[in-house]
């Protein structure tokens, strides 16, 4: 089955600064990959999501880029304000045999923005 | 758009009992809804997916027994916890996926707290 491995697990940046974070998926038939944000006791809110198809794709601050021969896709977040402070989550997607899809999560990514 | 929602939020129940967690999408139809996991601190664990007029599908190690699924209409599927033991202590977060996509919105979660 899918694989994602997620880095870095805590990430602590400065208001105004970028944050990347970077998830490496195993199965090539993957083809979609969301990101989402949770905030704690919260259920995770979906960011920005990409399909096979397209290598990157922007939205404000948030952008995602995808390589899929080397299978990673990135979580690119530019001028962090204290408010993005979350965990981050992301995952792969493929269409399964016999239809239907299900993700695979990372393992999550606590984004710190300090002040 | 893309609302789901969950009931109730939080539960405490005593061991033995029975605990029902709701999942609905409320602006859009979801043939498919997803029932995750999560412990402190970690990663979201697919329990199973829920189909509109089918069995759910259980991700391996998932009892089906004690995890009861329904789906009964497009915009409702429902969790119960059977004779929950202090060891099904989590947070359980539903998903529903829009029709015809891959894109999937979370619920808010549902804290259990079995004593």
């Amino acid at each position: 089955g899918e694989n994602v491995e997620q880095h870095p697990s805590t990430l602590s940046v400065q208001e105004g600064d970028s944050a990347v974070i970077k998830c490496t998926y195993s199965d090539s038939a993957s083809n979609y990959f969301p990101w989402y944000k949770q905030e704690l006791g919260k259920g995770p809110q979906l960011i920005i999501d990409i399909r096979s198809n397209v290598g990157e794709k922007k939205d404000q601050r948030i952008a995602v880029t995808l390589n899929k021969t080397a299978k990673h896709f990135s979580l690119h977040i530019t001028e962090t304000q204290p408010e993005d402070s979350a965990v981050y989550f992301c995952a792969a997607s493929g269409i399964l045999t016999g239809g239907g899809n299900k993700l695979t999560f990372g393992t999550g990514t606590q984004l710190k923005v300090e002040l | 758009g893309a609302v789901v929602s969950q009931h109730p939020s939080r539960v405490i129940c005593k061991s033995g009992t029975s605990v029902k967690i709701e999942c609905r999408s409320l602006d859009f139809q979801a043939t498919t809804m997803f029932w995750y996991r999560q412990f402190p601190k970690q990663s979201l664990m697919l329990m199973a997916t829920s189909n509109e007029g089918s069995k759910a599908t259980y991700e391996q190690g998932v009892e089906k027994d004690k995890f009861l699924i329904n789906h009964a209409s497009l915009t409702l599927s429902t969790l119960t916890v059977t004779s929950a033991h202090p060891e099904d202590s989590s947070f359980y977060i539903c998903s529903a996926r829009v029709r015809a996509t891959l894109t999937q919105y979370f619920g808010p979660g549902t804290r259990l707290l079995v004593l």
